[in-house]
């Protein structure tokens, strides 16, 4: 059964700062990995998608890479912004998604 | 992105009343819906995959009694709590998959309270 872990499971920094957040599964049979943002009470907004193939993928402050064979994908969040506190999720799909229970992120002005 | 839809965003209903929740994909085609639930600070558990045109597939656990779900065309997926009770007050978050994509989408999610 996959499990998807996400380290840390709070982090808070002040704005400007770089960082990275880090999720890992135990099954690498996936066909793609998402990043997704979860803002209190809300649904989820997808950030990044990276299929098995890619090794990473880009937008705007947003980079996350994927390393399939060890299981493992980090989120690297450039210049953090008060804005960018939210919940970060990340899932790995196959044949459902499986989530990770998140890394709630939260950017002081 | 895609968008998903969810109707409503929140509901509070009387112990063993139903709720309908809808979750419709407006601008592709959605064969695959599922219908997530979310605890307080806990991670989604998916509930059950709901196929355009059959029945849907239950998660272990996850009454099908209780929670209908009909996917009636390829762009609207309901979910229906059937007698509700205050156990089943949580957060409902519907996912769309277009068969072309591979990306998830999701909606805006229900906030259930049973009081």
């Amino acid at each position: 059964k996959q499990e998807v872990t996400q380290i840390p499971a709070a982090l808070s920094v002040p704005e400007g700062e770089n960082l990275v957040l880090n999720c890992s599964f135990t099954d690498s049979a996936i066909y793609n990995l998402q990043w997704f943002r979860q803002d209190p009470g809300k649904g989820l907004t997808s950030l990044l998608l990276i299929q098995s193939s890619q090794r990473e993928q880009t937008s705007g402050r947003l980079n996350a890479s994927l390393d399939k064979s060890s299981g493992r994908s980090t989120l690297y969040i450039a210049a953090s912004q008060p804005g960018d506190s939210a919940t970060y999720l990340c899932a790995v799909f196959l044949s459902t998604l499986t989530f990770g229970k998140g890394t709630m992120l939260l950017v002081s002005p | 992105g895609a968008v998903v839809s969810q109707h409503p965003s929140w509901v509070i209903c009387k112990s063993g009343t139903s709720v309908k929740i809808e979750c419709r994909s407006l601008d592709f085609q959605a064969t695959t819906m599922f219908w997530y639930r979310q605890f307080p600070k806990q991670s989604l558990m998916l509930m059950a995959t709901s196929n355009e045109g059959s029945k849907a597939t239950y998660e272990q656990g996850v009454e099908k009694d209780k929670f209908l779900i009909n996917h009636a065309s390829l762009t609207l997926s309901t979910l229906t709590v059937t007698s509700a009770h205050p156990e089943d007050s949580s957060f409902y978050i519907c996912s769309a998959r277009d068969i072309q994509v591979t990306e998830a989408f999701f909606g805006q999610g229900t906030r259930l309270t049973v009081v």
